[in-house]
């Protein structure tokens, strides 16, 4: 069976840092791109970072470009969000999500909920 | 390339056939996404390119169109099914419309 959970959330103030993570199991993780996918409230969702396979190729939304950074460790089965200089509309509810195609995601973690605030 | 959901909000009965449209602002061929939210839980891909149902999704869901124009239909809503919907490109950093809510009449 597929799991992806995704933890790390948390209350920061703004331009502090947080790291996500993401464990998966279930499938071959180090052949798959993966992505995070984050949700403002009473929002769409907005993919902001994707990963391919070995790690080598990243690639960011604008608005989280320089700030944010996203890696992988596939011994480990594992993916993570670096974020720092977090901005109160960073806050929002992030996933951890598995590209089932070449655009489209098959499968989500339940999410991790960012707040930031003073 | 934006895409635009219409209705905002859909208000059904069960039983009832829901018709759910995403207009993307220039041709994205086949390549779009359709997914189910309920409220605390993550997206759930429900259609992909445009017309193929995912793993375990019902036969009641269906997708269809092509070029700028897609809808999702539910042939015969059942409870389970109120939630919201978003349609999802390929392109613009895999972008999602603003969601369609399907709410109980």
């Amino acid at each position: 069976e597929v799991q992806v959970v995704d933890s790390g959330g948390g209350l920061v103030q703004p331009g502090g840092s947080l790291r996500l993570s993401c464990a998966a199991s279930g499938f071959t993780f180090s052949i798959y791109w993966m992505a995070w996918v984050r949700q403002a409230p009473g929002k769409g969702p907005e993919c902001m970072a994707t990963i391919n396979p070995d790690g080598s190729e990243q690639y960011y939304v604008d608005s989280v470009r320089g700030r944010f950074i996203i890696s992988r460790d596939n011994a480990k089965n594992s993916l993570y969000l670096q974020m720092n200089s977090l901005r109160g509309e960073d806050t929002a509810v992030f996933y951890c999500a598995k590209f089932g195609g070449r655009y489209y995601f098959d499968y989500w973690g339940q999410g991790t909920v960012v707040t930031v605030s003073s | 390339i934006v895409l635009t959901q219409s209705p905002a909000t859909l208000s059904l009965s069960p039983g009832e056939r829901a018709t759910l449209s995403c207009r993307a602002s220039q041709s994205i061929s086949n390549s779009l996404a359709w997914y189910q939210q309920k409220p605390g839980q993550p997206p759930r891909l429900l259609i992909y390119d445009a017309s193929n149902r995912a793993t375990g999704i019902p036969a009641r869901f269906s997708g269809s169109g092509s070029g700028t124009d897609f809808t999702l239909t539910i042939s015969n809503v059942e409870p389970a099914d109120f939630a919201v919907y978003y349609c999802q490109q390929h392109n613009n950093y895999y972008r999602f419309g603003q969601g369609t809510k399907l709410e109980i009449k």
